[in-house]
Parts: C-alpha cells; sequence; structure tokens
C-alpha cells in the first residue's frame, strides 16, 4: 500500500488561508470517509486535528477544517497564526483494512 | 485523563529483536472502547503505522512489517507491547504509542505518548 501524496511543503502569512491536498486511490481516501489530519510540531508527538474527513475533536479550533473530493482530502486553516507552523500529515482507512499516511506537509507561516 | 509512556531499549543491535512497552494511566487498558497502536517515524521523514489491536485482542498489521512484529496486552499491568524482529538500520525511529479512545475505531490516534527513540547499530 502506497503512502497518500501530499505537498512537501505549503506557506502563508498571518491571517491568510492555505489548504493542504492529500490524493490517494478509490481504495484509501476515494473509498471511504475514516481520512483523518494530524498536527506534529518539531519534537513532539503528533495531534488529531480531524477525522472522518471534516470533523473536529474537542478542543480543535474551527480554524482548521477538512474536505474530500474524489481521491483527494484537503486541510484547510484559515486566519494562519504563527503557532500553526508545523508538519501535517493526513491518514486514512484503506479496503485492505490497513492505515495509511501521507508523506507530511511542512507548514511555514511567513 | 488517559496518559500513555513509551519504555525500551534506546538502542538495538542488528539482527535482534526491538521490544518496547507503552504504560497506560488514568484508564483500564481492558476498556471495549479503546484501540491500541504503534506508529514510528524514522529521523526526519514522516509517520508509518505498525500494528493495532483492540480490547478484545483483535491485531491489525501493516502488511510491510507483518512478519516480524507482534503486539500483545497485559492487563494486570495496564501495558500493551511491541515487538519487531530482525531489525535493521532501516527501523531506526522515534516510536509511538497511541490510542483510539474516543472513536473506537483503530485507524484513528486520539491520544499520544510522546515517543521514544530507538537506534539500531552495532
Amino acid at each position: 500500500q502506497s503512502a497518500l501524496t501530499q505537498p512537501a511543503s505549503v506557506s502563508g502569512s498571518p491571517g491568510q488561508s492555505i489548504t493542504i491536498s492529500c490524493t490517494g486511490t478509490s481504495s484509501d481516501v476515494g473509498g471511504y470517509n475514516f481520512v483523518s489530519w494530524y498536527q506534529q510540531h518539531p519534537g513532539k508527538a503528533p495531534k488529531f486535528m480531524i477525522y472522518d474527513v471534516s470533523n473536529r475533536p474537542s478542543g480543535v479550533s474551527n480554524r482548521f477544517s477538512g474536505s474530500k473530493s474524489g481521491n483527494t482530502a484537503s486541510l484547510t486553516i484559515s486566519g494562519l497564526q504563527a503557532e500553526d507552523e508545523a508538519d501535517y500529515y493526513c491518514s486514512s482507512y484503506t479496503s485492505s483494512s490497513i492505515v495509511v499516511f501521507g508523506g507530511g506537509t511542512k507548514l511555514t507561516v511567513l | 485523563q488517559l496518559q500513555l509512556q513509551e519504555s525500551g531499549p534506546g538502542l538495538v543491535k542488528p539482527s535482534e529483536t526491538l521490544s518496547l512497552t507503552c504504560t497506560v494511566s488514568g484508564g483500564s487498558i481492558s476498556s471495549s472502547t479503546y484501540y491500541w497502536g504503534w506508529v514510528r517515524q524514522p529521523p526526519g521523514k514522516g509517520l508509518e503505522w505498525i500494528e493495532s489491536i483492540s480490547y478484545s485482542g483483535s491485531t491489525y498489521y501493516n502488511p510491510s512489517l507483518k512478519s516480524r512484529v507482534t503486539i500483545s496486552v497485559d492487563t494486570s499491568k495496564n501495558q500493551f507491547s511491541l515487538r519487531l524482529s530482525s531489525v535493521t538500520a532501516a527501523d531506526t525511529a522515534v516510536y509511538y504509542c497511541a490510542c483510539s479512545s474516543w472513536y473506537s475505531k483503530y485507524w484513528y490516534f486520539d491520544l499520544w505518548g510522546r515517543g521514544t527513540l530507538v537506534a539500531v547499530s552495532s
């Protein structure tokens, strides 16, 4: 099972919105609404940010939102803040009953 | 509040077996709503799911590691463990134990340990 495809890096200025894409196949992202997103600051454990494509766990800012179209899921961060600078990983359940992650995207807040 | 803490050797020799334990505090490892798992991250690289286990003992493995991996739960100690055999330098990584505590789905990890770096070297 191949990793999901994410851009290596994205950037934005404070207050702006950015979107990170996550492309898979009909066997994972496109086939199930079981896409999740994680935020990871340097040297820290990942943090669970989005589940079931677009749902936010309790305590996660509503500036973070998720969506999906076909085989591509997206994470949008609005009102960008300095503290959002981190690595972001998407993940999906697959038809093989396994978990696959994306390669990660480094977000830089300019 | 549920918390996870990894423990184990920080250095393992090539061809030997890597063994890590995750101690669960603030809740029972036997809860029917929890799934427990391991995720690793090689230095400077992305996340890789290793395996997960349910409260009932059902296991789910990354097929690329399945032949070398064993996960188990010790309810008496409120711990779960990872064993990875025949390690090579490619297994050098930060190993995280993680949990699906609210969603009852082994493919979500809403709680993570701090991670422990394991280096494979002679």
